[in-house]
Protein backbone atom coordinates (compact mmCIF):
# COMPACT_ATOMS: atom_id res chain seq x y z
CA UNK A 1 0.00 0.00 0.00
CA UNK A 2 0.75 3.89 -0.54
CA UNK A 3 3.76 4.46 2.03
CA UNK A 4 4.17 8.11 3.34
CA UNK A 5 7.57 8.53 5.45
CA UNK A 6 8.68 11.24 7.80
CA UNK A 7 11.41 12.78 9.34
CA UNK A 8 12.91 13.14 11.81
CA UNK A 9 10.23 11.50 14.42
CA UNK A 10 11.36 14.19 17.15
CA UNK A 11 12.93 17.26 17.23
CA UNK A 12 13.82 18.96 20.37
CA UNK A 13 14.59 22.91 19.21
CA UNK A 14 15.75 25.81 21.88
CA UNK A 15 12.85 28.62 21.00
CA UNK A 16 14.22 31.15 18.49
CA UNK A 17 15.58 28.22 16.29
CA UNK A 18 14.38 26.39 12.91
CA UNK A 19 12.78 23.67 12.68
CA UNK A 20 12.14 21.73 9.33
CA UNK A 21 10.10 18.35 9.10
CA UNK A 22 10.34 16.49 5.38
CA UNK A 23 7.54 13.71 4.11
CA UNK A 24 8.57 11.35 1.46
CA UNK A 25 5.89 9.59 -0.40
CA UNK A 26 6.32 5.93 -2.44
CA UNK A 27 4.20 7.21 -5.12
CA UNK A 28 3.17 10.61 -6.98
CA UNK A 29 0.84 12.36 -5.07
CA UNK A 30 -2.67 14.54 -6.07
CA UNK A 31 -1.61 17.14 -3.38
CA UNK A 32 -0.19 17.02 -0.03
CA UNK A 33 -1.52 18.52 3.08
CA UNK A 34 -0.25 19.58 6.36
CA UNK A 35 -1.26 19.35 9.69
CA UNK A 36 -0.56 20.18 13.60
CA UNK A 37 -1.63 18.03 16.47
CA UNK A 38 -1.45 19.14 20.39
CA UNK A 39 -0.81 16.79 22.74
CA UNK A 40 -3.60 15.53 23.62
CA UNK A 41 -5.69 17.11 20.83
CA UNK A 42 -6.65 16.56 17.54
CA UNK A 43 -4.95 16.85 14.11
CA UNK A 44 -5.87 20.44 12.67
CA UNK A 45 -5.50 21.18 9.18
CA UNK A 46 -2.57 24.00 8.06
CA UNK A 47 -2.32 23.93 5.11
CA UNK A 48 -2.76 22.15 1.08
CA UNK A 49 -0.31 22.64 -1.77
CA UNK A 50 -1.17 20.99 -5.28
CA UNK A 51 1.29 22.55 -7.54
CA UNK A 52 4.54 20.66 -8.81
CA UNK A 53 7.13 22.95 -6.88
CA UNK A 54 4.77 24.90 -4.76
CA UNK A 55 5.61 27.21 -1.87
CA UNK A 56 3.52 28.56 0.13
CA UNK A 57 3.94 30.57 3.65
CA UNK A 58 2.13 31.05 6.57
CA UNK A 59 3.64 34.20 8.72
CA UNK A 60 6.64 31.80 10.15
CA UNK A 61 5.57 28.75 8.50
CA UNK A 62 7.29 27.46 5.08
CA UNK A 63 5.21 24.71 2.78
CA UNK A 64 6.89 23.30 0.00
CA UNK A 65 5.88 20.28 -2.75
CA UNK A 66 8.03 18.55 -4.46
CA UNK A 67 8.78 18.83 -8.71
CA UNK A 68 8.36 15.47 -8.57
CA UNK A 69 5.22 15.51 -6.12
CA UNK A 70 6.16 12.39 -4.03
CA UNK A 71 8.07 14.92 -1.22
CA UNK A 72 7.17 18.07 0.68
CA UNK A 73 8.77 19.76 4.14
CA UNK A 74 7.73 22.07 6.70
CA UNK A 75 10.27 25.18 7.74
CA UNK A 76 9.27 27.20 10.94
CA UNK A 77 11.25 29.96 11.29
CA UNK A 78 11.87 31.04 14.88
CA UNK A 79 10.33 28.61 16.76
CA UNK A 80 8.03 29.53 19.71
CA UNK A 81 6.43 27.51 22.31
CA UNK A 82 3.48 27.67 21.24
CA UNK A 83 4.96 25.27 17.98
CA UNK A 84 4.92 22.34 20.19
CA UNK A 85 3.05 19.75 18.17
CA UNK A 86 3.44 16.54 15.96
CA UNK A 87 3.27 17.98 12.84
CA UNK A 88 2.11 15.49 9.79
CA UNK A 89 1.94 15.90 6.19
CA UNK A 90 -1.05 13.31 4.31
CA UNK A 91 -0.55 12.70 0.51
CA UNK A 92 -4.02 12.13 -1.14
CA UNK A 93 -4.19 9.81 -3.93
CA UNK A 94 -7.34 10.30 -6.41
CA UNK A 95 -9.64 7.95 -4.88
CA UNK A 96 -10.05 10.68 -1.73
CA UNK A 97 -8.22 8.56 0.63
CA UNK A 98 -5.32 10.20 2.59
CA UNK A 99 -2.27 8.39 3.90
CA UNK A 100 -0.50 10.40 6.83
CA UNK A 101 3.24 10.51 7.52
CA UNK A 102 4.59 9.34 10.49
CA UNK A 103 4.67 12.59 11.87
CA UNK A 104 7.14 14.70 13.62
CA UNK A 105 7.19 15.82 17.35
CA UNK A 106 8.69 18.99 17.81
CA UNK A 107 9.42 20.30 21.24
CA UNK A 108 10.57 23.58 22.10
CA UNK A 109 12.80 24.41 25.03
CA UNK A 110 12.14 27.94 26.56
CA UNK B 1 -21.38 25.99 10.20
CA UNK B 2 -20.29 22.19 10.06
CA UNK B 3 -19.46 20.10 13.19
CA UNK B 4 -18.31 16.61 14.11
CA UNK B 5 -19.13 14.82 17.00
CA UNK B 6 -17.22 11.94 18.07
CA UNK B 7 -18.21 9.71 21.04
CA UNK B 8 -17.56 8.28 24.00
CA UNK B 9 -14.40 10.33 24.58
CA UNK B 10 -12.32 7.36 26.71
CA UNK B 11 -13.21 4.31 27.66
CA UNK B 12 -11.52 0.74 28.89
CA UNK B 13 -12.56 -2.60 27.86
CA UNK B 14 -11.50 -5.72 28.83
CA UNK B 15 -10.37 -8.24 26.08
CA UNK B 16 -12.97 -10.22 23.96
CA UNK B 17 -15.46 -7.76 24.83
CA UNK B 18 -17.43 -5.91 21.51
CA UNK B 19 -17.04 -2.21 21.02
CA UNK B 20 -18.88 0.89 19.00
CA UNK B 21 -17.18 4.39 18.54
CA UNK B 22 -20.07 6.58 17.28
CA UNK B 23 -19.49 10.10 14.50
CA UNK B 24 -21.91 11.88 13.36
CA UNK B 25 -21.40 15.24 11.21
CA UNK B 26 -23.61 18.16 11.15
CA UNK B 27 -23.92 21.19 8.92
CA UNK B 28 -23.20 19.32 5.24
CA UNK B 29 -24.56 16.42 3.75
CA UNK B 30 -22.72 13.70 1.49
CA UNK B 31 -19.69 13.81 3.65
CA UNK B 32 -16.84 11.88 2.79
CA UNK B 33 -15.99 9.92 6.18
CA UNK B 34 -12.93 8.22 7.57
CA UNK B 35 -11.54 6.35 10.85
CA UNK B 36 -8.16 6.19 11.67
CA UNK B 37 -6.24 4.83 14.86
CA UNK B 38 -3.47 6.52 16.24
CA UNK B 39 -1.17 4.07 18.74
CA UNK B 40 0.77 6.06 21.49
CA UNK B 41 3.43 8.34 19.56
CA UNK B 42 2.60 7.08 16.17
CA UNK B 43 1.07 8.45 12.95
CA UNK B 44 -2.42 7.82 11.91
CA UNK B 45 -3.55 4.75 10.10
CA UNK B 46 -6.28 5.07 7.65
CA UNK B 47 -8.72 1.94 8.98
CA UNK B 48 -12.13 2.90 6.74
CA UNK B 49 -13.69 5.35 4.27
CA UNK B 50 -16.88 5.43 2.98
CA UNK B 51 -18.18 7.87 0.37
CA UNK B 52 -21.75 7.17 0.86
CA UNK B 53 -23.95 5.32 2.82
CA UNK B 54 -23.42 1.63 2.83
CA UNK B 55 -20.12 2.23 0.90
CA UNK B 56 -17.22 1.39 3.02
CA UNK B 57 -13.71 0.84 1.85
CA UNK B 58 -11.53 -0.76 4.47
CA UNK B 59 -7.70 -0.21 4.25
CA UNK B 60 -6.00 -2.92 6.54
CA UNK B 61 -7.63 -6.48 7.61
CA UNK B 62 -8.28 -6.52 11.54
CA UNK B 63 -10.61 -7.51 13.98
CA UNK B 64 -12.92 -4.08 13.18
CA UNK B 65 -15.65 -3.24 11.16
CA UNK B 66 -17.36 0.09 9.85
CA UNK B 67 -21.10 1.08 8.90
CA UNK B 68 -22.56 3.71 7.56
CA UNK B 69 -26.10 3.48 8.38
CA UNK B 70 -27.30 7.12 7.45
CA UNK B 71 -25.58 9.96 5.17
CA UNK B 72 -23.86 11.41 8.38
CA UNK B 73 -23.35 8.97 10.66
CA UNK B 74 -20.05 6.54 10.67
CA UNK B 75 -19.89 3.44 13.24
CA UNK B 76 -16.70 1.64 14.06
CA UNK B 77 -17.51 -1.57 15.66
CA UNK B 78 -15.50 -4.83 16.87
CA UNK B 79 -17.14 -8.08 18.03
CA UNK B 80 -13.71 -8.68 20.35
CA UNK B 81 -11.22 -6.44 20.81
CA UNK B 82 -7.42 -7.54 21.22
CA UNK B 83 -4.67 -5.85 23.24
CA UNK B 84 -3.65 -4.40 20.22
CA UNK B 85 -6.91 -2.72 19.77
CA UNK B 86 -6.06 -0.02 21.57
CA UNK B 87 -5.16 3.70 20.96
CA UNK B 88 -6.63 6.97 19.61
CA UNK B 89 -9.48 6.90 17.33
CA UNK B 90 -10.43 9.77 15.05
CA UNK B 91 -13.28 10.27 12.76
CA UNK B 92 -12.67 12.46 9.98
CA UNK B 93 -14.96 13.97 7.22
CA UNK B 94 -14.45 15.96 4.13
CA UNK B 95 -16.82 17.65 1.77
CA UNK B 96 -15.74 15.20 -1.35
CA UNK B 97 -14.20 17.25 -3.38
CA UNK B 98 -11.19 17.18 -4.78
CA UNK B 99 -8.63 18.50 -2.74
CA UNK B 100 -10.29 18.79 0.08
CA UNK B 101 -8.94 19.03 4.13
CA UNK B 102 -9.88 16.77 6.51
CA UNK B 103 -11.87 17.69 9.91
CA UNK B 104 -11.34 15.47 12.99
CA UNK B 105 -13.24 15.13 15.65
CA UNK B 106 -12.02 14.90 19.21
CA UNK B 107 -11.05 11.20 19.15
CA UNK B 108 -11.92 8.22 21.47
CA UNK B 109 -9.16 6.67 23.52
CA UNK B 110 -9.21 3.46 24.03
CA UNK B 111 -8.07 1.43 26.54
CA UNK B 112 -7.95 -3.04 26.41
CA UNK B 113 -6.73 -4.49 29.03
Amino acid sequence: GQQVMQIPQYQHVQEGEDFTTYCNSSTTLSNIQWYKQRPGGHPVFLIQLVKSGEVKKQKRLTFQFGEAKKNSSLHITATQTTDVGTYFCAGENTGNQFYFGTGTSLTVIP
Amino acid sequence: SQTIHQWPATLVQPVGSPLSLECTVEGTSNPNLYWYRQAAGRGLQLLFYSVGIGQISSEVPQNLSASRPQDRQFILSSKKLLLSDSGFYLCAWNRGLVFGELFFGEGSRLTVL
